[in-house]
């Protein structure tokens, strides 16, 4: 029961232009969201993240966007540098417990 | 250290054999959880410590794998009687709860490979 889902398996994008990677889940006791990012031979790093209450959060070049009655969430990378290829991950938890990530999305940036 | 550390970064052991991965969770965090990442795939929950509460053991996918949180810090992860399916990176994350929700800092992983 895959309860997070990332239909993209990968992203292309030139180098200055927005990267939008797209996460659906299916529990909507779900109320906290988070976007990590990894390298190969690395563990991930946290992003950024959203609560429930909120339909945006932004940080820098990222942007999230939750939109609760489509139980979708998406991060927005504007502009895309080289650097940001990685794999990205968008994760769930319900009341601070155990956290649910979807299976990742390779965004590569192309210069 | 600051970080979550993990030992060893790399294990390579014989089918049938017992393995132990050690995490190291940030100092104060007492939320702690171990995952898997097999190649090609997402990250798979294994386990959650938190605090002093029974763990969440639901994700472990067999009885030959277990895991034990000592003193609230440090954890291990043994998987007895490896098999060549096992051979996947185990990686460990620290939480600190509270309050108001917080993200989960990951260490570097184990890269497991079971010949």
């Amino acid at each position: 029961d895959q309860q997070v889902k990332q239909n993209s398996p990968s992203l292309s994008v030139q180098e200055g232009r927005i990267s939008i990677l797209n996460c659906d889940y299916t529990n909507s006791m779900f109320d906290y969201f988070l976007w990590y990012k990894k390298y190969p031979a690395e563990g991930p790093t946290f992003l950024i993240s959203i609560s429930s209450i909120k339909d945006k959060n932004e940080d820098g070049r990222f942007t999230v966007f939750l939109n609760k009655s489509a139980k979708h969430l998406s991060l927005h990378i504007v502009p895309s540098q080289p650097g940001d290829s990685a794999v990205y991950f968008c994760a769930a938890s319900v009341g601070g417990n155990k956290l649910v990530f979807g299976a990742g999305t390779i965004l590569r940036v192309k210069s | 250290g600051a970080g979550v550390s993990q030992s060893p970064s790399n294990k390579v052991t014989e089918k049938g054999k017992d393995v132990e991965l050690r995490c190291d969770p940030i100092s104060g965090h007492t939320a702690l959880y171990w995952y898997r990442q097999s190649l090609g795939q997402g990250l798979e929950f294994l386990i959650y410590f938190q605090g002093n509460s029974a763990p969440d053991k639901s994700g472990l996918p067999s009885d030959r794998f277990s895991a034990e949180r000592t003193g609230g810090s440090v954890s291990t992860l043994t998987i007895q009687r490896t098999q060549q399916e096992d051979s996947a990176v185990y990686l460990c994350a620290s939480r600190l709860q509270g309050r108001h929700h917080t993200e989960a800092f990951f260490g570097q992983g184990t890269r497991l490979t079971v010949v």
